[in-house]
């Protein structure tokens, strides 16, 4: 059964520093992997999904790697602001390939 | 248009009531799913429907019904639950191509409180 781990639970930095937050699966058998983050109360926004074959991706502010073979993934948040404030999820995507994995996800608070 | 509707927002019902959620999407997509969240937890797959046909069960109660009427709309029907069904019930759907998914977009959920 497919496992997905965040570390660390939550974090809470300053405005304008860069972060790394990490994401790492058990089974390496995944077809890709997708960043999420979610506002308290509210539904899930999608952020970067990487392919199998790709090894990063970028959106903006946001850089998300994916080392399949080690079964890591990290979201790299480029100075952070308040509204970066949210929890952030990783998912997975097994089973074939329609079946999401998430993981137990960072709560990130970005502090004036 | 990338959007996801979810109806009710909020729901509140007795463990005898019968209560149906309702998500819409019109981006064309031919998977919509079913997920259960749990304070502080990340979601649950419920159900998984490819191309209206469900396909995917995470061995569910019954008294939790899925149905996918066509390619837009995505019911689930609720029945005899109990107070710990209580929780944010989130619908998403995504493109079904080569067999694989791709990105799943998420609506805003509904909030559910079983008494």
């Amino acid at each position: 059964k497919q496992e997905v781990t965040q570390i660390p639970a939550a974090l809470s930095v300053p405005e304008g520093e860069n972060l790394v937050l990490n994401c790492s699966f058990t089974d390496s058998a995944i077809y890709n992997l997708q960043w999420f983050r979610q506002d308290p109360g509210k539904g899930l926004t999608s952020l970067l999904l990487i392919q199998s074959s790709q090894r990063e991706q970028t959106s903006g502010r946001l850089n998300a790697s994916l080392d399949k073979s080690s079964g890591r993934s990290t979201l790299y948040i480029a100075a952070s602001q308040p509204g970066d404030s949210a929890t952030y999820l990783c998912a997975v995507y097994t089973g074939g390939g329609n079946k999401l994995t998430f993981g137990t996800g960072t709560q990130l608070k970005v502090e004036l | 248009d990338t959007e996801v509707t979810q109806t009710p927002k909020h729901l509140v019902m007795g463990m005898t009531n019968k209560k149906s959620l309702k998500c819409e999407q019109h981006m064309g997509h031919r998977a919509m799913y079913w997920y259960k969240q749990k304070a502080k937890k990340p979601p649950e797959l419920m159900f998984v429907y490819s191309y209206e046909k469900l396909s995917i069960n995470e061995s569910v109660p019954s008294r939790f019904s899925p149905e996918c009427p066509n390619s837009s709309l995505l019911n689930l029907h609720l029945h005899a639950l109990q107070p710990e069904d209580s929780a944010l019930y989130l619908c998403a759907s995504s493109q079904v191509n080569m067999g694989l998914t791709d990105t799943q977009y998420f609506g805003p959920g509904t909030r559910l409180t079983v008494l």
